[in-house]
């Protein structure tokens, strides 16, 4: 089937302008993980989605992060007064389940953003 | 906490030769081991995976890894590199209670003819 689908592939845009990044997850899968993947910082951890819980939000690194996920299935990330430090490749996963044991995430293409 | 820690972000090794990339891990909590693969302008791709159903992983391409606990270790090997394994691989450590995965800083393994 499908994979996770990341739009768009690569994000160019201005200091201080808003960007979405767009994440859809294998159809079925209840888990949704945000990371980002930053030259010299690794992969890290942003946000969270199970189910209908609410997100764990604990990675984001500033009020200028958010994210939402509609309808238990697609999510979009959202980078407000972009920094040139924001630049990064933001990959999206999702697993079947988080809720008890760790299933395997799968990962997207992710979205390259450079800000300008 | 949990942490991972990859020895070497370069590694080099000629066609044919073992592949060992390290991978140690820190978790007071039995732990759930993943190795992942990304190629160039690509996500991550799962390899292998430890949940503690057996010591000795085998994953996708040849590669296989061993949980050793008393040493904290989850190194990946592969008995004879193939041109086509040249990429970066990652590490990661998460658990029941910790859905969210802690990836190691990835290692670059460079394939030389």
């Amino acid at each position: 089937g499908a994979g996770v689908s990341q739009s768009p592939s690569n994000k160019v845009t201005e200091k201080g302008k808003d960007v979405e990044l767009r994440c859809d997850p294998i159809s079925g899968h209840t888990a949704l993980y945000w990371y980002r993947q930053s030259l010299g910082q690794g992969l890290e951890f942003l946000i969270y989605f199970q189910g209908n819980s609410a997100p764990d939000k604990s990675g984001l690194p500033s009020d200028r992060f958010s994210a939402e996920r509609t309808g238990g299935s697609v999510s979009t990330l959202t980078i407000q007064r972009t920094q040139q430090e924001d630049s990064a490749v933001y990959l999206c996963a999702s697993s079947s389940r988080g809720d008890g044991s760790v299933e395997t995430q799968y990962f997207g293409p992710g979205t390259r953003l450079l800000v300008l | 906490a949990q942490s991972v820690t990859q020895l070497g972000s370069h590694v080099s090794v000629s066609e044919g030769a073992l592949v060992l990339l390290r991978c140690n891990y820190s978790s007071s909590v039995p732990p759930y081991l993943f190795w992942y693969v990304q190629y160039p302008n690509q996500g991550l791709q799962l390899l292998l995976k430890y949940t503690s159903a057996a010591t000795l992983v085998k994953g996708i391409n040849g590669f296989e890894a061993e949980f050793k606990k008393s040493e904290t270790s989850f190194h990946l090997t592969k008995p004879s590199a193939h041109m086509s394994d040249a990429a970066e691989y990652f590490c990661a450590v998460g658990n029941t209670g910790f859905q969210k995965l802690v990836f190691g800083t990835g290692t670059r393994l460079l394939v030389s003819p």
